[in-house]
This record gives structure tokens, sequence and C-alpha cells, in this order.
């Protein structure tokens, strides 16, 4: 089975603080996804990742950034936290041969105080 | 504009009675769908898409292109149904990556 590992389920943070989400995978898959969920708004992309040391932004990329420095990681970083920025985090991956599903990560739900 | 919506935020209906959740789409190209469940304390994963056509635990789904339309059906809701679903669309991200683009959920609830 596929396993994608986000290396904190619950995180509290403070506002101006750096944090650092981590998620691994480990089915060599291209592809690597950060999402942020709240209700009411669903998933919503926030960067990605078709290749190590690639990245593109995705809807919502304002206040992130990302680093790929190995093919099975994927962090993401929120440079200053703030309370807005408090929510459950998802990260996911996929081969990148064509429309193929997304696995998820558990979850990090972070809290910004 | 790509663009997935569920206009249902919480849907509650009672067990053994039938259930859809509805999903409609925007996109201009040929359209791949997915819909993705989130039961309780658990990760988000693939409940089924459309070019499988099969059924997975009772649930079904038709791609109605000319509705623009991809609901989930079941014909009897069991109370285990509950749990969170999203609608997805298969599109092209920057550097011609594949992703997915989720309609913000439907709360399922089935009742006793």
């Amino acid at each position: 089975d596929v396993k994608v590992t986000q290396s904190s389920r619950y995180l509290v943070k403070r506002t101006g603080e750096k944090v650092f989400l981590e998620c691994v995978q480990d089915m060599d898959h291209e592809n690597m996804f950060w999402y942020r969920q709240d209700p009411g708004l669903g998933l919503r992309l926030i960067y990605f990742s078709y290749d190590v040391k690639m990245k593109e932004k995705g809807d919502i990329p304002e206040g992130y950034s990302v680093s790929r420095e190995k093919k099975e990681r994927f962090s993401l970083i929120l440079e200053s936290a703030s309370t807005n920025q408090t929510s459950m985090y998802l990260c996911a991956s996929s081969f990148a041969r064509g429309r193929e599903k997304l696995f998820f990560g558990s979850g990090t739900q972070l809290s910004v105080l | 504009a790509q663009r997935v919506t569920q206009p249902e935020k919480l849907l509650s209906v009672f067990k053994g009675a039938p259930v859809e959740l509805k999903c409609n789409y925007s996109y201009s190209g040929s359209p791949e769908l997915f819909w993705y469940v989130q039961y309780s304390r658990q990760r988000l994963q693939l409940l089924l898409r459309h070019i499988s056509r099969e059924s997975i635990k009772g649930f079904t789904a038709d791609l109605n292109k000319g509705e623009t339309s991809f609901h989930l059906k079941k014909p009897f809701a069991q109370e285990e149904d509950s749990a969170m679903y999203y609608c997805a669309l298969s599109v092209i991200l920057g550097g011609g990556a594949d992703g997915l683009t989720f309609g913000k959920g439907t709360h399922l609830i089935i009742q006793p």
C-alpha cells in the first residue's frame, strides 16, 4: 500500500513563527501536492511539485513556500505564521503518467495562536 | 474555467433511503471525474472514478456530459456511509502536471 506520511498530526504555533510541515511518500511518485482543507471551502491547492526541485504555485500560494530536495519528500513552509493559516493541511502524491489518483496523508491540524 | 460545484454542504437521510450527492463541473476538455471520501478521523481516499465504471460500497456515479454532472448515488443508505464526500476534476496544472480540483464537499449524515 502507498504510504504518504505527514510528520505531525497536530501543531500549535505562535503568530510570526516559521513553520515547517513535512511529507514523505514511499511509492516513487513524481507528483506531490499540498492542500489546505477548511470547512465550507473544501480542498484548495497551495503548491505542487512534479519533479525534484520543481515547484509550481497552486490557487492560494500567498504566505507559503515549498521545498523538494528529494523525490520522496515535500515540505511546506509558512514563513511567518498568521492566525488565518490555522487549518488542516493535507499532503498528497501521485504518479505523473496521466490522470492518476491521488494518495493522501492523514493531515496536519495547525493552530496558529 | 475549471470548476467543480457541490451544491449541498450537508445532506441528511435516513438509513435505507436512497442517497444522491450532486456534483456539476465546468471544463473545456475531456473531463475525468472522481469521488473521494473522508470518514471520521481517517484520511481522504478515492471512492470511485468515472472511467472505471464500477460500484464501490454500493455507490455508483455516471458522467453526464450533456448536463456536466457526475452525481453519486446509492439506493439504500447505511450508517457507515456517514462521511465527507468530495467530487474532483482532473486538470492540467503548470508544468503539464496532472492534478485535481475539488468541490467544497458534502457532509453526508445517515440517521438510524
